[in-house]
């Protein structure tokens, strides 16, 4: 079965640097997605980035990037420029593409911005 | 274009009682899965279903929840004869027709207070 660990309870980041967020995750698949949620405490699930597994290139978006590592099975999130509004819980995904695509998640990260 | 539309945001039961909690997916989405958020952890997948059928339920508590996705309307997951350790947020998500692990979207949850 397929696991994703997330071993930071808790971040912190002054406004304006770089944080970076960890994931590792376990799997016998090849082909599967990656993703990494914004939750404020709206609740809301934001999707931040997206990764494909066969893809090699690391994605991005805007002020946030991955490190993909798939023979490490890591996949850690990049913050540049962090703002106030970054402030929240992320959640590290994963997509599996066999079977019924249900997604398994991380225990979550929280992120403070200091001002 | 509307989202996952849920209702209601929140729901307050007395033990005993039953809870039902509605997810209307996105248009054209006939894939819908439930997750439930216990409090300061991820999202636990609970069931996927498509239009009058169930995929797969591994992650529905084997007594007191069900979950039905009728030809017509929305989607509804219920819980009988609630207890203290029910309360939680429950996310609803669809996909697009196909099922499709590269994204799905979220509902804004409804969080389930039983007192």
């Amino acid at each position: 079965a397929q696991t994703v660990t997330q071993s930071q309870p808790e971040m912190s980041v002054q406004e304006a640097e770089t944080v970076t967020l960890s994931c590792t995750y376990d799997t016998s698949e090849s082909d599967y997605y990656l993703f990494w949620y914004k939750q404020p405490p709206s609740r809301q699930m934001i999707l931040v980035i997206r990764q494909e597994a066969y893809k090699q290139q690391n994605a991005t978006e805007n002020r946030f990037s991955v490190n993909f590592q798939k023979a490490a099975k890591s996949f850690s999130l990049k913050i540049s420029d962090s703002q106030l509004g970054d402030a929240a819980m992320y959640f590290c995904a994963y997509g599996d593409t066999s079977g019924t695509y249900k997604y398994i998640f991380g225990t979550g990260t929280r992120l403070k911005v200091l001002a | 274009n509307a989202g996952v539309m849920q209702n209601p945001r929140h729901l307050v039961r007395r033990r005993g009682q039953e809870a039902r909690l509605r997810c209307s997916p996105m248009k054209g989405h006939s894939h819908v899965y439930w997750y439930r958020q216990l409090p300061e952890e991820g999202l636990k997948f609970m069931v996927y279903l498509q239009k009058e059928n169930i995929i797969d339920e591994s992650g529905m508590p084997k007594e007191r929840f069900s979950a039905e996705f009728p030809k017509e309307g929305p989607s509804i997951l219920r819980i009988q004869q609630v207890v203290r350790g029910d309360s939680a947020a429950y996310f609803c998500a669809s996909s697009p027709l196909g099922g499709s692990a590269a994204e799905a979207f979220f509902g804004q949850g409804t969080r389930l207070t039983v007192v």
